[in-house]
């Protein structure tokens, strides 16, 4: 299967900063990968759909000012989550499009 | 918009009892049908999958059952092991450009030594 990986694993901020997380996929192109939010014990909710090239498509309720992503090369897709919040606290995972794939996921602690 | 559910939420089993998770889908379109296990802190993984004109699937201990005029796929796990204990999710999803997945909200699966 594809090999994805998530930059960095977990990361601790103070309220107010911005954040990103990297997203590459190791072994093959992606046009289209999916970023994901998981709060503990819950499931996998889909945030956004990042597009190569293009804007990212968000999904309803999903704040695009706030959850910044960029995926400026079939390689690498970014989400900056600015302004942290303590509720933004989260576990954050990408995936590839098809077959979803994830990435290991980034644990966000916002103090 | 889709809607997965998933029950039940925990499920306890003895070892080497079986163990089924079910999950009902909303939008009648959706046509891949996947399941992950996801142990605590770790990335879902794929275990099995499912396309809507197959009925059933299996893998060694893992089958997996779809009826689409229900609407609701199944995951059956036989002889269950400790290591077996995880968060399974289902999800579902069509192809719209780009394959969609809306998941489940999660079995945590505990399996008894």
């Amino acid at each position: 299967g594809a090999v994805v990986s998530q930059h960095p694993s977990w990361v601790i901020c103070k309220s107010g900063t911005s954040v990103k997380i990297e997203c590459r996929s190791l072994d093959f192109q992606a046009t289209t990968m999916f970023w994901y939010r998981q709060f503990p014990k819950q499931s996998l909710m889909l945030m956004a759909t990042s597009n190569e090239g293009s804007k990212a498509t968000y999904e309803q309720g999903v704040e695009k000012d706030k959850f910044l992503i960029n995926h400026a090369s079939l390689t690498l897709s970014t989400l900056t989550v600015t302004s942290a919040h303590p509720e933004d606290s989260s576990f954050y995972i990408c995936s590839t499009s098809y077959e979803q794939y994830f990435g290991p996921g980034t644990r966000l602690t916002v103090t | 918009g889709e809607n997965v559910e998933q029950h039940p939420s925990t499920l306890s089993v003895q070892e080497g009892d079986s163990a089924v998770i079910k999950c009902t889908y909303s939008d009648s379109a959706s046509n891949y049908f996947p399941w992950y296990k996801q142990e605590l802190g770790k990335r879902p993984q794929l275990i099995i999958d499912i396309r809507s004109n197959v009925g059933e699937k299996k893998d060694q201990r893992i089958a997996v059952t779809l009826n689409k005029t229900a609407k609701h796929f199944s995951l059956h796990i036989t002889e269950t092991q400790p290591e077996d204990s995880a968060v399974y999710f289902c999800a579902a999803s069509k192809w719209s450009g780009t394959y969609k997945y809306i998941f489940g909200t999660g079995t945590r699966l505990k399996v008894l030594a």
